[in-house]
């Protein structure tokens, strides 16, 4: 059980363009979404979190216009970078829980911006 | 301002020989911790967890310490394995912290564990 799929786990984009990721708790209902990020050979860097039906909380440091996070339902969130920059490619990562500390992470989406 | 701290980058064991990796925070409002498994390429997968009320959880051969006067809390795996081979994080919360802070994790930097056969 607690099965997290990500999609897609690699994209390729051109300077100036967006991508969505999706992010899916296959087999529970999430009612916390949260989105990492992580440089190589560094932690995870807790980027938003995003409870289904309202608006993502960011963490400092993060753009919210630039990282559009939407949880519509308790089993979907996605993460759209929108005109993503070299800068931005990293290894995008979520996680779900059903409301305790025990969060079930994706398998991580590698995203690269030419 | 690194909260969660695993000051080993490496470890390297012998197969069948006991592992033990370590974690230091420095937020004393932490009060649950837990310990994922990472392979490279993919999402990590929780392995253990524990409560400040208690300084000992075990899970087969996974044994988390946890020392609250020291700060610090340790991952035993007894025996190793070569399929232990991962990077290890240790993460912490404070769950007293409502609001927008309920869940939230902080994780260390990790530490990349080698089981050599």
């Amino acid at each position: 059980g607690a099965v997290v799929s990500q999609h897609p786990s690699r994209v390729i984009c051109k300077s100036g363009t967006s991508v969505k990721i999706e992010c899916r708790s296959l087999d529970f209902q999430a009612t916390t979404m949260f989105w990492y990020r992580q440089f190589p050979k560094q932690s995870l860097m807790l980027m938003a979190t995003s409870n289904e039906g309202s608006k993502a909380t960011y963490e400092q440091g993060v753009e919210k216009d630039k990282f559009l996070i939407n949880h519509a339902s308790l089993t979907l969130s996605t993460l759209t970078v929108t005109s993503a920059h070299p800068e931005d490619s990293s290894f995008y990562i979520c996680s779900a829980s059903e409301g305790t500390y025990e969060q079930y992470f994706g398998p991580g989406t590698r995203l690269t911006v030419t | 301002d690194q909260q969660v701290k695993q000051n080993s980058p490496s470890l390297s064991v012998q197969e069948g020989r006991i592992s033990i990796l370590n974690c230091d925070y420095t937020n004393s409002m932490f009060d649950y911790f837990l310990w994922y498994k990472k392979y490279p390429a993919e999402g990590p997968t929780f392995l253990i967890s524990i409560s400040s009320i208690k300084d000992k959880n075990e899970d087969g051969r996974f044994t988390v310490f946890l020392n609250k006067s020291a700060k610090h809390l340790s991952l035993h795996i007894v025996p190793s394995q070569p399929g232990d081979s991962a990077v290890y994080f240790c993460a912490a919360a404070d769950t007293n912290a409502g609001g927008t802070s309920y869940g939230k994790l902080t994780f260390g930097q990790g530490t990349i564990l080698t089981v050599h056969p």
